[in-house]
This record gives C-alpha cells, structure tokens and sequence, in this order.
C-alpha cells in the first residue's frame, strides 16, 4: 500500500540552485496539494491541483511551479533556491477533495 | 487568510488522564479534520467530521463538529505514551469546489510523561 510517496526524504541546496521535489500516489486522486512546515506553524499550502492539467496557486506559490500531466504525479519545482524556502514540504491527494492523505515529507535546507 | 485558532499549543499531561483540545475561527467551516504528525512523518487523518454538531469517536479518540460550525474539539481519553505528538485540526470551507483545500491550525503538541 504505497499511497503518496514523495522523494527525495532529505535534500541540502546552494542558494541559487534549482531542484523538483517528486510526488506521486497510487490511489487514482484527483486532487493533488504541496504544503510547506515551518517549525511551530501549520501548514501552509503552495499549490494544488484539481486534476490533470489543472494546477493553481495556494497561499504561498511564489517561488515554485508545479506541474500535472498526470493523475498519479504532481512535481514540485522550486527554480532559485533561498534561504527562506528551508522547510519541510509535504504533497497530499485526496478522493474529493475533503480528507487529504499525506506523504511523509521532503526536508529541505537551503544554504 | 483564513485562520484557525488551535488551543493548547503543547501540553504535558500524565498517563491515564484525558486529554482535550480545540480548534476556532471566524469563518464558518463545511468540514473539520484532525490530524496527528509523529516525529519526521506525514499527518496522519484521525477524524472527519462533516455535520454541525456531529461526534465521531475513533478508538480513545473523539472530536465534535461545533453546532456554530466555527469551532471543533478533540478529546483523547486515558492516554498513554503513544499518543505524544502534534494534533493538527483542519477545516474545509469549499466542499468539493474548486478549491478543496484544507486551512490548518498551528498543532497541539502532546507529551506524556510515562
């Protein structure tokens, strides 16, 4: 039962450099989320997709693109790395778009 | 944005004792979700609640959906070490709209004392 599986698990970046956090879940979800977790805070979500070839912006988008040419996969890209994107990133899917299902998180640093 | 007011932020409690928190807010919600997040993991779902005034138990675990709709509480009852982590509360104000994204409280997070 794999469910959402997000890769890298751990990632150290230069400042500047670019990188895609990879997502992909085997639940045939429509709905597909990118979350950041900043220590003491919540989540708060990045972009999200309805289906494929339908993405947009959540609360926090700028400096990430996404893209989804498929059910199963929603790639995270974040072009010009800084120091303000380390973070914990979290990609979620959800049936109908209530009860969202998590991966188990990529940790970002960025130096 | 919108924002959810999630109380405590971190407790201690003994092994055996209930445990209670909530989440609140100023705008009206269609959903509540609770979540738990142990150490380097995703959150994990616990409960969802759908209906004002709705209680849903899971296990130890039981959370109502507020009858003003604006609030939510998890209780956990004779807690044990298992239970330490963060509790996540989560609302939905679009169901099945074009958004279906979720805004999440701050967390609660829970320590035992074995």
């Amino acid at each position: 039962n794999a469910g959402v599986t997000q890769t890298p698990k751990f990632r150290i970046l230069k400042i500047g450099q670019s990188m895609t956090l990879q997502c992909t879940q085997d639940m045939n979800h429509n709905y597909m989320y990118w979350y950041r977790q900043d220590p003491g805070m919540g989540l708060k979500l990045i972009y999200y997709s309805v289906g494929a070839g339908i993405t947009d912006k959540g609360e926090v988008p700028n400096g990430y693109n996404v893209s989804r040419s498929t059910t199963e996969d929603f790639p995270l890209r974040l072009e010009l790395a800084a120091p303000s994107q380390t973070s914990v990133y979290f990609c979620a899917s959800s049936y109908r778009g209530v009860e969202a299902f998590f991966g188990q998180g990529t940790r970002l640093t960025v130096v | 944005g919108q924002q959810l007011n999630q109380s405590p932020q971190s407790m201690f409690i003994q092994e055996g004792e209930d445990v209670s928190m909530n989440c609140t807010s100023s705008s009206i919600f269609n959903t509540w979700l609770w979540y738990k997040q142990d150490p380097g993991e995703g959150p994990v779902l616990l409960i969802a609640l759908y209906k004002a005034g709705e209680l849903t138990s899971n296990g130890r675990l039981t959370a109502q959906f507020g009858i003003t709709r604006k609030d939510s509480f998890l209780n956990i009852s004779a807690s044990i070490p298992s239970d330490v982590g963060i509790y996540f509360c989560a609302g939905q104000l679009d169901y099945g709209g074009s958004q279906g994204n979720l805004i999440f409280g701050k967390g609660t997070k829970l320590s035992v004392k074995p």
